[in-house]
């Protein structure tokens, strides 16, 4: 079974400071990792996802994420974070040790609310 | 393209009526999900579709809950009879056959069960 855990409910920083967003990960093959974020009453939207290759990923709006294997970690990373960038977000596995039209199935975290504070 | 279209946006409804949630997917894509989204129970997988045919409704909560996919360009999802406990935003997303995973979601439905 695969699982994807976002330890952190909430997430503050000042803006202008970098940020890290947590996610670790439990599959039985090699994953693929997402990272989609919402904006309030929006639906969510793709950012980045690993899927091989380079450990680290870089994805829109300036976010950044690195793939830790021995850690099982995916962690969502920016530089310098924006008032903007305050939102919910999402970290997403797939399994790749199942296979087939019925392996498709994305399994997301319960969300980081990030709030960047002016 | 518009996106992955969702109707209606919100929806106020009485405990017992009929509730049918419409997606329209993005033109191409052959897999369709249907979400639910809440404050205790975070996304929730209640089915998907690939090639307008289920594949995975383990999700579904109960036999109030149905989905149907009669063509490539349209989905429902239908509660019958409503809960409160349905009040939740449903979200449709769909990815194509050959990209590796990413899913579009919609902008989801709001629905509130009286």
């Amino acid at each position: 079974a695969q699982s994807v855990a976002q330890p952190e409910d909430q997430v503050n920083v000042a803006e202008g400071n970098p940020l890290t967003v947590k996610c670790t990960y439990s599959v039985s093959g090699n994953p693929y990792l997402f990272w989609y974020v919402q904006y309030p009453n929006r639906g969510l939207q793709f950012l980045l996802k690993y899927i091989t290759g380079d450990n680290l990923v870089k994805g829109s709006y300036g976010f950044e994420a690195e793939f830790n294997k021995s850690q099982t970690s995916f962690h969502l990373k920016k530089p310098s974070a924006l008032v903007s960038d305050s939102a919910l977000y999402f970290c997403a596995v797939r399994d790749l040790a199942y296979s087939g039209a019925g392996s498709y199935q994305l399994t997301f975290g319960k969300g980081t609310k990030l709030s960047v504070i002016p | 393209d518009a996106g992955v279209i969702q109707s209606p946006r919100h929806e106020v409804t009485e405990m017992g009526q009929e509730v049918t949630l419409r997606c329209k997917p993005i033109s191409g894509h052959d897999y369709l999900f249907w979400y639910r989204q809440t404050m205790m129970r975070g996304l929730e997988l209640l089915i998907y579709f690939n090639n307008n045919v289920p594949i995975d409704d383990s999700g579904m909560p109960e036999d109030r809950f149905s989905a149907k996919m009669p063509n490539a360009s349209f989905s429902t999802l239908k509660i019958q009879p409503s809960e409160p406990r349905d009040s939740a935003v449903y979200f449709c997303a769909t990815k194509a056959a050959v990209s590796t995973d990413t899913q579009y979601f919609g902008p989801g439905t709001r629905l509130t069960v009286l």
